[in-house]
């Protein structure tokens, strides 16, 4: 079965530095790829998603992830964290062809921002 | 346009009664899932609506269901409640349920069992 495994249930930058947020999935066949944030007491936003074409996806709010085939993963990276940054961050697939609107989500890693 | 909601925010019952939930989708969605989200397990689907028609169902039991009227509203319900079943309730709506689709979520409805 489909899973998807983020590195780091917690993780803690500086203000300014590099955010590097790991997620790696399980299928041989590559799945769609999404990222989506959660701030407190709120849903999910999506944050960026990787469906076909250009590996490098560009988000919003400065992030990007790049889907790597070879290494099967799809790692969220923001070159200069912001305090308001600090939220739950959730990795999720879907698999190519179900078409039923299942998403299978990553355990989700928590980004402490510190000033 | 509007985002998707879901009422009631929160939720207070007792084990044995039973819930329902609501989820309004984005106008011109079509297509809703449901999540149940907790410390221990994380976010794990529920089942999923298209057309008024359960097209996926997640490894839950029997006691959660849920169904979609005509006009892509979508309640869930739980019967029998558990003390496990304490959890953020998460709908998302998208166009058409396709696997490349964003999902759009609302913001949940906190359900807790005493």
């Amino acid at each position: 079965a489909q899973s998807v495994t983020q590195l780091g249930s917690h993780v803690s930058v500086s203000e300014g530095a590099l955010v590097l947020l790991r997620c790696n999935y399980s299928s041989s066949v590559p799945p769609y790829l999404f990222w989506y944030v959660q701030y407190p007491n709120q849903g999910l936003q999506l944050l960026l998603k990787y469906t076909t074409g250009a590996t490098l996806v560009k988000g919003i709010n400065g992030f990007e992830a790049e889907f790597k085939k070879s290494e099967t993963s799809f790692h969220l990276t923001k070159p200069s964290a912001h305090m308001s940054d600090a939220a739950e961050y959730f990795c999720a697939v879907s698999d190519r062809g179900s078409n039923t609107g299942k998403l299978i989500f990553g355990q989700g890693t928590t980004l402490q921002v510190k000033p | 346009k509007a985002g998707v909601t879901q009422t009631p925010r929160y939720l207070i019952k007792t084990r044995g009664q039973q819930v329902t939930l609501s989820c309004s989708p984005i106008s011109g969605h079509r297509s809703v899932s449901w999540y149940q989200q907790t410390p221990g397990q994380g976010l794990q689907f529920l089942f999923e609506y298209f057309s008024e028609t359960q097209r996926n169902k997640g490894n839950f039991p029997g006691r959660f269901s849920g169904r979609q009227f005509s006009n892509s509203r979508s309640e869930m319900n739980v019967s029998t409640l558990e003390l496990g079943d304490s959890a953020l309730y998460l709908c998302a709506s998208s166009e058409g349920g396709a696997d490349t689709d964003t999902q759009y979520f609302g913001p949940g409805t906190r359900l807790t069992v005493l």
